[in-house]
This record gives C-alpha cells, structure tokens and sequence, in this order.
C-alpha cells in the first residue's frame, strides 16, 4: 500500500484558495489518488477523486503531476466552514477491492 | 453521491455488554464494507475488510473474537463489540465501495457511531 505524507496542518484566512500537497512516492500503476473531508465526530466524506493531470468538480480541483508521487488539493475562497482535516488516500483496486491506509491528514483551520 | 447510514449514532453501555453497530448503503449495494476505529485527534486506524458472504479480514492487531462482523447482505453489515470495556470507548466508522459510475473505486463512509464503555 502506498504510503502518504501531509502536512499535519494549515491556516488560511477566509476568500484565500488553500492548496493541500500530499506525497506519495511509492503509488502504483493501479492506484487512484481520492480526497476526503473530515468534520469533528463525523465520518469523512468524499471529496474528489483523481488518476492523472487535473480534475475538478464544484469544490475542489485535484492536480496530479506526470509522476503521479504527489498530488494537490486546491480549494477555492475557503470559508469557515472548510475548517476540517482533509486525507489524502491511495488504494490499490488490483486485490478486487480498495483497501487504504488513513495518513495524519491535514488540519486546515480558516480564519475569518 | 451514494450514502451510507449507521445506527446507533451514540451509545453508552456498561462495561461486560455487548453492543452491536449496524452499516447500511442506502441506494447502492456493497460486496465490501471496512470497519474502521478513531480515537480523539487521531487518524482513522482500518479494524477489518468485511465480504457479504464470507468471513471478515481483520488487521494485525484486532481481536476478532472481540469485533464480530458480519456481513449477511449486499447492504448490510454488523459489527459487534464483545464484553465491552473502557479502553473499547471510541468512534466507529464504517464505509462501502460502492460499484458503477465514475467514482466506482470510491469509500463511502457512514456517520461513524460514538460508544462509550463506562
């Protein structure tokens, strides 16, 4: 399973765009790279989901370099209510399902 | 987006009880379902991998006579904590993957359930 490196937490203030990097040097041919958003005593929720090079959907965008070693979450104009911790996983689909490790995630507090 | 729901949200029991965790997707169906453990300002630590049909893989390190899981449907799955104890309290999260679509290889997690042991 790859492993992934985040930073343990950010600040950012209110109408700023946040971007979230997290390195995955290990990730295999298989892997998909997926974002999740994590509220106090909630479970996480799905954010974005990527392979290779750029997608976007109507909250984020995810940036994936050629290398696919390391990955970018972009949140534009964040708002208090962004403050949460994101993860970022890479699972493998190949064993038939995908099994993924939780990292330390990302503490992001937004600042008004 | 496909949901996934856990009953209870909280509970509280004695320590010796049993309790039992039930995860369900709601409009999708789910050959596989994770159980995972969160303890407060911790990351989310994966318990087992539970097949409809089968018996459920557990991590290194989790008493599997302890968590029972059960996974008797494609919508369907039970965790059961076992002579509950203190050091058991935490949040459990369950989550499914869900098939078809363009988030095909996608988790979806559920509410988690908040149990404390006294």
């Amino acid at each position: 399973l790859a492993k992934t490196t985040q930073p343990i937490s950010m600040d950012s203030y209110e109408g700023q765009e946040v971007n979230i990097t997290c390195s995955h040097n290990n990730i295999a041919t298989n892997d998909y790279i997926t974002w999740y958003q994590q509220f106090p005593s909630q479970g996480p929720r799905f954010i974005i989901q990527g392979y290779k090079t750029k997608v976007t959907n109507e909250v984020a965008s995810l940036f994936i370099p050629a290398d696919r070693k390391s990955s970018t979450l972009s949140l534009p104009r964040v708002s208090l209510s962004d403050t949460a911790v994101y993860y970022c996983l890479v699972g493998d689909d190949s064993g038939g399902y995908q099994k993924v490790t939780f990292g330390t995630g990302t503490k992001l507090q937004v600042i008004p | 987006g496909a949901v996934v729901s856990q009953h209870p949200s909280r509970v509280i029991c004695k320590s010796g009880t049993s309790v039992k965790i039930e995860c369900r997707s709601l409009d999708f169906q789910a050959t596989t379902m994770f159980w995972y453990r969160q303890f407060p300002k911790q990351s989310l630590m994966l318990m087992a991998t539970s097949n409809e049909g089968s018996k459920a893989t557990y991590e290194q390190g989790v008493e599997k006579d302890k968590f029972l899981i059960n996974h008797a449907s494609l919508t369907l799955s039970t965790l059961t904590v076992t002579s509950a104890h203190p050091e058991d309290s935490s949040f459990y999260i369950c989550s499914a993957r869900a098939w078809g679509g363009a988030q095909k290889e996608t988790q979806y997690f559920g509410p988690g359930t908040r149990l404390l042991v006294l």
